[in-house]
């Protein structure tokens, strides 16, 4: 079965960039993009990119433009999403999540808590 | 992208039917078939419920049925139960290779 495993908590200082990983198994990794998406402390759902693991296409969200970049790495399953110049309002879970079927977010991982504070 | 409009919070009392709306523009959810909903347990990952407008995922309950007139999506679940208690988004594709998800609905059971 799928499983996307993500690593771990992080804080972070204004300014500063954060990365977080999703390993991937339990289906074709190249076969299914992989989105990331992130909710604030009570605030809803944000769509933040999209990568393609065949050919590493990536598409980001207008708000993230110059600031997000997401990666994978075939060998070891991974993607990866590097936030930069992190503001406080940046504080969020952020998820990646498989689109297994067209246009749909069908598995998602356990969420990554990201903290910006000085 | 401007997020999806819904209604902040739904309720009603187990058994009932209730609707959550999703409104989006010509853009996003009038262009395309292709409005998702998930279930969110706070402190969970969300569940997707609907895809594709209408379809559901093996696994989730038929009480949950999805539909879409002109620019809005509308999550219907009948025979209410307590485990529906979550918050629920609507998701739509937005042209371009983009995503917007919706403002999200409290779902309460009475």
């Amino acid at each position: 079965q799928v499983h996307l495993v993500q690593s771990g908590a992080e804080v972070k200082r204004p300014g500063a960039s954060v990365m977080v990983s999703c390993e991937a198994s339990g289906y074709t990794f190249i076969s299914y993009y992989m989105h990331w998406v992130r909710q604030a402390p009570g605030q809803g759902l944000e769509w933040v990119g999209v990568v393609n693991p065949s050919d590493g296409t990536r598409n980001y969200a207008q708000n993230f433009q110059g600031r997000v970049t997401m990666s994978r790495d075939t060998s070891t399953r991974t993607v990866y999403m590097e936030l930069s110049s992190l503001k406080s309002d940046d504080t969020a879970v952020y998820y990646c999540t498989l689109e297994y079927s067209r246009s749909s977010f069908d598995y998602w991982g356990q969420g990554t808590l990201v903290t910006v504070s000085s | 992208q401007s997020a999806l409009t819904q209604p902040a919070s739904v309720s009603g009392s187990p058994g009932q039917s209730i609707t959550i709306s999703c409104t989006g523009t010509s853009s996003d959810v009038g262009s395309y078939n292709l409005v998702s909903w998930y279930q969110h347990h706070p402190g969970k990952a969300p569940k997707l419920m609907i895809y594709e407008g209408s379809k559901r995922p093996s696994g989730v309950s038929n009480r949950f049925s999805g539909s879409k007139s002109g620019n809005t999506a509308s999550l219907t679940i009948s025979g209410l139960q307590a485990e529906d208690e979550a918050d629920y988004y609507c998701c739509s594709f937005a042209g371009s290779a983009t995503y917007v998800f919706g403002t999200g609905t409290e779902v309460t059971v009475l």
